[in-house]
Order: structure tokens, then C-alpha cells, then sequence
């Protein structure tokens, strides 16, 4: 069956990096889009970054562009991301979540459970 | 930017029919995809590119959209409905969410 694991959460002081993965098992890793989806505490869904299937075209929220790096690595069914300069409002789950496909407005048909990052001195 | 507007909060008697909104501009133009999160849980899928159902949703669930607003229709509302529902699209090369609804039944 399908499933998504993310891992990599944790307790990060203001200005540090976490890399978050998302490893995947059950179906074609590289026949799907990938994207990280953030939910803050007590909010609302907001993406903040998608990638193709070979990781060619790349995507990015205007509140993690320049901070936040994604990435794939197909042999390994494992997406990334690097988190950097992190700040408080930056505070959240972040779930994977797999396109329907490999095409862009597909829905995401499966999510992980979420790993959670708190941004704190 | 693009926004997708949501109504806070619907509720609904067992048995009735719930609808929740979502508004965006020419939002009628766009595949709208529609998701039911339950407390502590991840993420599901439940209508996607408008009305189409995810194998496993119940006939239940429904989605429409024309003009300025999508719409979820859930019929039939089971207590085990209560939960948020979010609409998306993709717009510009960004992933865009309403702020969500919490269905109390």
C-alpha cells in the first residue's frame, strides 16, 4: 500500500536548519509530483513547495522562497527539504503529500502524517 | 495573489444536506480539489477536479463548480463527517488552500 514517512522534526532555535525527508514505499516514486504542505498550530493548510517527478521543476510559497531548498532522490524513493533561517512563524506539521500523477493540478491523493518542527529560543 | 475564501464554520443535523463554499475569482475556470482533515489526523482526499470521487469516498460526497464558487456537497451527513474541509487549486505555479471549514454536525 501506499505510504509516506516523513522524519527530520524537531526543536530549532531562530536562525537554525532542520532537513526534513520523506521517504515512500508502495508505489512508482518517479511517475509522481511531490509536494510539502505546513499546518501551524490551531490553522489552516498552506503548500509551500512542490517538485516534478525527475525534479526539474521546482516551486516555492513566497514565505519559504530563498529559505527552504526541496529536493528528490528517485533511487531512494526519499524528498527532501532543507529548512534554513527559520523563524517562529515557521512553526508547524509539515506532511509530504504525492500527486494524483506527474501532472501539474493533480491533486494530492495520499499525504504522510506529518513531522512537526517548533521554532523556539 | 489568488485567495480561496471559505465559510469558518457550517453546521448541519444528521441526515441533512451540508454544502460548503469556496470563492475565488473565476474559481469556475480552475479543477478544484477538496480535502477532509478529522482531529489529529492527516489530509484526505475526497472530490478532486471538481466532482470527481477518490475510490473508497462515499457517493455521498459531491463537488460543483461554476462561476466565482466551488462547492462541496456532502448528503445524508454522518456524524463521522465532522471534521475540516479544505478547498485547493493550483494557480501560477503556486499551490493555493481556502482557510478551511469545520463541519459540526
Amino acid at each position: 500500500q501506499v505510504q509516506l514517512v516523513e522524519s527530520g522534526g524537531g526543536l530549532v532555535k531562530p536562525g537554525g536548519s532542520l532537513k526534513l525527508s520523506c521517504l515512500v514505499s508502495g508505489f512508482t516514486f518517479n511517475d509522481h509530483y511531490m509536494s510539502w504542505i505546513r499546518q501551524a498550530p490551531g490553522k489552516g493548510l498552506e503548500w509551500i513547495s512542490y517538485i516534478d517527478t525527475l525534479g526539474n521543476v521546482i516551486y516555492y510559497a513566497d514565505s519559504v522562497r530563498g529559505r527552504f531548498t526541496v529536493s528528490r532522490d528517485n533511487a531512494r524513493n526519499t524528498m527532501s527539504l532543507q529548512t534554513n533561517n527559520l523563524r517562529s512563524e515557521d512553526t508547524a506539521v509539515y506532511y509530504c503529500a504525492r500527486g494524483q500523477d506527474y501532472i501539474w493540478g493533480s491533486p494530492h491523493d495520499f499525504w504522510g502524517q506529518g513531522t512537526l518542527v517548533v521554532v523556539s529560543s | 495573489s489568488y485567495f480561496l475564501t471559505q465559510p469558518p464554520s457550517v453546521s448541519v443535523a444528521p441526515g441533512k444536506t451540508a454544502r460548503v463554499t469556496c470563492g475565488g475569482n473565476n474559481v469556475g475556470t480552475q479543477s478544484v480539489h477538496w480535502y477532509q482533515q478529522r482531529p489529529g489526523q492527516a489530509p484526505v482526499l475526497v472530490i478532486y477536479d471538481n466532482n470527481d470521487r477518490p475510490s473508497g469516498i462515499p457517493e455521498r460526497f459531491s463537488g460543483s463548480n461554476s462561476g466565482n464558487t466551488a462547492t462541496l456537497t456532502i448528503s445524508g451527513v454522518e456524524a463521522g463527517d465532522e471534521a475540516d474541509y479544505y478547498c485547493q487549486v493550483w494557480h501560477r505555479s503556486r499551490g493555493v488552500f481556502g482557510g478551511g471549514t469545520k463541519l459540526t454536525v
